[in-house]
């Protein structure tokens, strides 16, 4: 099955660039999308790109898709403490039924 | 207001007893999705439905069972049989077809 990867931890002072990497292996991907989850809360989507583009841009975050390594990050300008989270990349399986969800990678952002 | 809510928040359970986690939207959504959260590993998908009185398995549907009478409904039983059942229970609720998926509060159940 589908397989979402990413790296558990990341620590960056406050004003600092934030990049959150990801990689996957269904290569049949059409979207994939970046999920925040604020501490004891569920999730909310941030942003997401679609399969064909390189880059997208929405305010702060820049989302980066390498279709052919798989690879997908999210960079968060200017890091504020109120970004501080775990982010959640996503891909759209199942005939487009079902997101596949990654381990999660907890941003901490430190003074 | 729209959204989806959960309830309870919170929920201690003794071992051996089933209990039911209640999710309901008002968002007019098709498609509900029950996740469950444990530490380093992501969310799992234990069961979806795409359509009143419709559902399919998920990657962990074993111990867990659904019922999908109303749209706006889509409770989670955990039975007995999940062998362990500690942890945060996330539901969700979207457009079929989407990738777009909104979000509960969350309950985060105990087992004694």
């Amino acid at each position: 099955g589908e397989d979402v990867e990413q790296s558990l931890f990341l620590s960056v002072r406050e004003g600092d660039s934030s990049v959150i990497n990801c990689t996957y292996t269904d290569s049949s991907s059409t979207y994939l999308y970046w999920y925040k989850q604020e501490p004891g809360a569920g999730l909310q989507l941030l942003t997401y790109i679609f399969s064909n583009m390189d880059m997208k841009q929405d305010q702060r975050l820049t989302v980066l898709l390498n279709k052919k390594d798989k690879h997908l990050s999210l960079r968060i300008a200017d890091t504020q403490t109120g970004d501080s989270a775990i982010y959640f990349c996503a891909d759209i399986t199942g005939g487009g039924n079902k997101l596949t969800f990654g381990t999660g990678t907890q941003l901490k952002v430190e003074l | 207001d729209g959204g989806i809510t959960q309830s309870p928040k919170y929920l201690f359970r003794k071992e051996g007893q089933n209990v039911t986690l209640s999710c309901e939207q008002n968002l007019n959504h098709d498609a509900m999705y029950w996740y469950r959260q444990d530490p380093g590993q992501g969310l799992r998908l234990i069961y979806y439905s795409q359509i009143v009185n419709d559902f399919q398995k998920g990657d962990i549907a074993e111990g867990y069972s659904v019922s999908r009478e109303k749209k706006e409904s889509f409770p989670l039983t955990v039975t007995s049989a999940q062998k362990n059942p500690t942890a945060f229970y996330l539901c969700a609720s979207g457009t079929s077809g989407s990738g777009e998926q909104f979000f509960g509060p969350g309950t985060r159940l105990t087992v004694l």
